[in-house]
């Protein structure tokens, strides 16, 4: 079955203790991307990568650190949470950045006290 | 600035109604796309349609339809005789040349039976 799997799905944490969501595709997409979602901001980019060790910033970066060394994973790393950082976490994935359908991951649910 | 407004937050209509949700963006890319998720109360993101800057002609699936007109920076989408299942919250996106995605807030609709 086609999918974008993201583990965990729920996390609770403190401040400052080092987190990676992970994130990993089966579709062989070339596009890959994190969002976040509060509520009254609906979603927002904080990475996307358009291929193997190619990463760029979305509009909300800071806090955040990804990398992306093979085609299907995409890891979403905080190195020192903060609770701003508390969120709805989801990945994406798709065949290409532009005109391209985005898949969504399950999404995951962050707290960090 | 690459932006997407939805502005209605919520709406609540009753069974068999018809209703449509608002999206305005805005761009200063010639080339773009638009889309339309939905987000039911179980939490997924779900694709409904995806529309090219290049592409005005109106789209009809089922119950959905969708309007976009350039001249406005409008992409519109109508849900006709609405059902308690179509309660949900639905987002506008919008794709732009540097392969970033924008999404708007989301409006949130409550179908009563």
């Amino acid at each position: 079955e086609a999918q974008v799997t993201q583990n965990p799905r729920y996390l609770i944490t403190v401040t400052g203790k080092k987190l990676t969501v992970t994130c990993s595709q089966n579709m062989n997409h070339e596009y890959m991307s994190w969002y976040r979602q509060d509520p009254g901001l609906g979603l927002r980019q904080i990475y996307y990568s358009m291929n193997v060790e190619v990463t760029d910033k979305g509009d909300v970066p800071e806090g955040y650190k990804v990398s992306r060394k093979e085609k299907r994973n995409f890891p979403l790393i905080l190195e020192s949470p903060s609770p701003n950082q508390t969120s709805l976490y989801f990945c994406a994935s798709s065949l290409q950045g532009l005109e391209n359908i985005q898949y969504f991951g399950a999404g995951t649910r962050l707290s960090v006290l | 600035a690459q932006k997407v407004t939805q502005a209605q937050t919520e709406i609540s209509v009753v069974e068999k109604e018809d209703v449509t949700l608002d999206c305005v963006y805005e761009t200063r890319d010639t080339t773009y796309y638009l889309f339309w998720y939905k987000q039911p109360p179980s939490g997924e993101l779900v694709f409904l349609i995806r529309r090219n800057s290049f592409d005005e002609q109106n789209e009809i699936s089922g119950r959905y339809s969708w309007n976009f007109q350039k001249s406005t920076s409008s992409f519109n989408f109508t849900i006709t005789a609405s059902q308690v299942v179509d309660s949900a919250v639905y987002f506008c996106a919008l794709n732009n040349n540097f392969n970033k995605f924008y999404f708007g807030s989301g409006t949130k609709l409550n179908v009563k039976p």
